[in-house]
């Protein structure tokens, strides 16, 4: 069972408010990744870290920022939450880049 | 545009029988091709993954098949049970600029036991 946690696991909240979403992982991996997955819809890459204080923007737009100040904890901020934000978000780590292997279980997000 | 396309949107197989889920792709510059299992409710879960340097790869009951010249890769669970019901995603990796994975739209799959 991969050591990978996403919380909260459920969020309903009003437009405007400040979110973070936590990603955490105990296998020491150095790469991570946070993708969106619209329910039955693939996944889109929106932020990946390969290390401590490394951070880039996926394929897929996003106003959301994440910073990587620690290995083990990649968190997501939406600093203003609109309603086009509504979506589950997967964080993701593995050892070798641009291999995810182990995908928390996401953060089912809907901003009202 | 959709660089990644995976067929079929869902599929029912009866327990014992093989279930087979396509992808096909455009872009040459892929290099890694895994494919992804997603539970209801849970992530997806790294289940087998092949590159181009060969045509097939073999893990338990699953089994990518791939053909280069085609631009096409399929899983095929073999013995197919009722707790393989699940969703599965195709996914291929670019091995030029940020080499980051393109997804398919994914397979829901159910065994009826």
């Amino acid at each position: 069972e991969a050591d990978i946690y996403q919380t909260p696991r459920y969020l309903v909240i009003g437009t405007g408010k400040k979110i973070t979403l936590e990603c955490s992982q105990t296998m020491g991996h150095d790469k991570m990744y946070w993708y969106q997955q619209d329910p039955g819809m693939e996944l889109h890459l929106i932020h990946y870290s390969y290390g401590v204080n490394s951070t880039e923007k996926g394929d897929l737009s996003s106003e959301s920022t994440v910073s990587r100040i620690r290995t083990e904890h990649f968190p997501l901020t939406l600093e203003s939450a609109r309603p086009s934000h509504t979506s589950q978000y997967l964080c993701a780590s593995g050892q070798v880049e641009n291999q995810p292997q182990h995908f928390g279980d996401g953060t089912r997000l809907s901003i009202l | 545009q959709q660089q990644v396309k995976q067929s079929p949107q869902s599929l029912i197989v009866q327990k014992g029988g093989i279930s087979i889920i396509n992808c096909a792709y455009e872009n040459t510059a892929f290099d890694y091709f895994p494919w992804y299992q997603q539970f209801p409710g849970k992530g997806p879960a790294l289940l087998i993954a092949i590159r181009p340097d060969v045509s097939e790869k073999k893990e338990g009951r699953f089994t990518i098949s791939f053909n280069k010249s085609a631009k096409q890769f399929s899983l095929h669970i073999m013995d197919s049970q009722p707790g393989d019901s699940a969703t599965y995603f195709c996914a291929a990796r670019q091995n030029t600029g940020r080499r980051a994975l393109t997804f398919g739209s994914g397979t829901r799959l159910q065994v009826q036991p």
